[in-house]
């Protein structure tokens, strides 16, 4: 069964740092692309972030780029994000999800980033 | 970016009848590959979406078989054929042909 499980959310000032982790288990990690998505409080689903599991590429919105850095292990079968530079607006549950080839097709339960002072 | 447009925003249906959400995109989802990259994921109250529908038409397991995907091009839709307590919810289209991926803004789903 395929499972992934954010962790990392919390209570952060604006212009602060946070990390996000996703666990992933029951599928061969190596072999998908990933992908991070959020959702801010009420509103709909953005995509933030996509790392290649083939050839490394790493790809990322507009809104986020230069400030957060996806990354991966994959001898640990885990998924990350790197927030710098945070702002109010970034305040969103955050997904993980599995990115077969033209799709998205397992997400996880997310994990809740608010950034407020 | 392709900006995906869904309507209703709303969507009130009784118990027992059918339900049709429509997502129209703004350049056509036809992939040079052929294949048309378009998705509907159901998120319902509280939790995690969920991958309802994929290329188009698509579904997924588990899936009941009264969900059905429908469209080419530019436009699409999802349809419930009877409406159950359990579809409740936002439904979400989803482009996957053009980076960035886009979603539409979503259909809330209500039993009336």
């Amino acid at each position: 069964e395929v499972q992934l499980v954010e962790s990392g959310g919390h209570l952060v000032q604006p212009g602060g740092s946070l990390r996000l982790s996703c666990a992933a288990s029951g599928f061969t990690f190596s072999n998908y692309d990933m992908s991070w998505f959020r959702q801010a409080p009420g509103k709909g689903l953005e995509w933030v972030s996509d790392f290649s599991g083939v050839d490394g590429n790493t790809y990322y919105a507009d809104s986020v780029k230069g400030r957060f850095t996806i990354s991966r292990d994959n001898s640990k079968n885990m998924l990350y994000l790197q927030m710098i530079s945070l702002r109010v607006e970034d305040t969103a549950t955050y997904y993980c999800a599995r990115r077969p080839p033209g799709t998205v097709d397992y997400w996880g339960q997310g994990t809740l980033v608010t950034v407020s002072s | 970016d392709v900006v995906m447009t869904q309507s209703p925003l709303s969507l009130p249906v009784t118990l027992g009848q059918p339900a049709s959400i429509s997502c129209k995109s703004s350049q056509s989802l036809v992939h040079s590959d052929g294949n048309t990259y378009l998705n509907w994921f159901q998120q319902r109250p509280g939790q995690s979406p969920r991958r309802l529908i994929y290329q188009v038409s698509n579904r997924d397991s588990g899936v009941p078989d009264r969900f059905s995907g429908s469209g080419s091009g530019t436009d699409f839709a999802l349809n419930i054929s009877r409406v159950e307590a359990e579809d409740v919810g936002v439904y979400y289209c989803m482009q996957s042909t053009r980076w960035p991926l886009t979603f539409g803004g979503g259909t809330k789903v209500e039993i009336k």
